[in-house]
């Protein structure tokens, strides 16, 4: 079976402060791949990153970073700096044959 | 300008009256899907379909329905809808075969069943 875990539910920081979001897997195919979802407030659901599970660099875009360990089924990301604009709830998902399973979602809240 | 769209945005509606709310792409995607949003529970797959005539159901599918006569639409059918479907639904269009790849979403669609 095909789970995906957002153990965080609500994060709140500072502006400027780092955060990283947490996301474990479970599937036992070989081939899968993973996605990190943007829902901000006015409630679209936006793209941010896709990864396969062949390729375990991790990913810089801007103030984004993406940590893909396949050795603990993790696909973490971090928002450095953060911004109030950051604020959303943020969702990774797993895509495996023909399905895309989603997690749960962390509400991130960002004050200034 | 490539989009998926939903109609209708809102829908208030009683027990038991039929809907469909629609779904339509204009990207000549093969693949597309609909998911249910609920607090505390994220998105959760309802159906999908894998080309025109082909659809199978994923992980929520009791009390839905779909159809895939065209490419470019997928409606989502409520034959007998509850409270418990009470939810925001969204479609979403994908270029290949498979859960693999981008998916492109719509705006969403909030349903209140009373």
């Amino acid at each position: 079976a095909q789970k995906v875990t957002q153990a965080q539910t609500e994060i709140s920081v500072v502006e400027k402060e780092d955060v990283t979001l947490d996301c474990v897997y479970e599937t036992r195919d070989t081939t899968y791949y993973l996605f990190w979802y943007k829902q901000p407030p006015s409630g679209e659901l936006v793209f941010l990153i896709r990864r396969n599970s062949f390729d375990e660099q991790n990913e810089i875009s801007g103030r984004y970073s993406w940590n893909f360990q396949k050795s603990t089924s993790s696909f973490n990301f971090t928002i450095t700096a953060s911004q109030v604009v950051d604020s959303a709830v943020y969702f990774c998902a797993l895509g495996t044959g023909y399905a895309l399973n989603f997690g749960k979602g962390t509400s991130l809240l960002v004050t200034p | 300008e490539a989009q998926v769209t939903q109609n209708p945005r809102y829908l208030i509606t009683v027990t038991g009256k039929k809907l469909t709310v629609t779904c339509s792409q204009n990207m000549n995607h093969e693949y597309m899907s609909w998911y249910r949003q609920d607090p505390g529970l994220g998105l959760r797959q309802i159906y999908y379909s894998m080309n025109v005539e082909v659809t199978d159901k994923g992980d929520v599918p009791e009390g839905y329905k779909v159809s895939r006569k065209e490419k470019r639409n997928f409606p989502l059918i409520l034959e007998s809808p509850s409270p418990n479907q009470t939810s925001l639904y969204f479609c979403a269009s994908s270029p290949l075969v498979s859960g693999d790849h981008e998916q492109y979403f719509g705006p969403g669609t909030r349903l209140t069943v009373t």
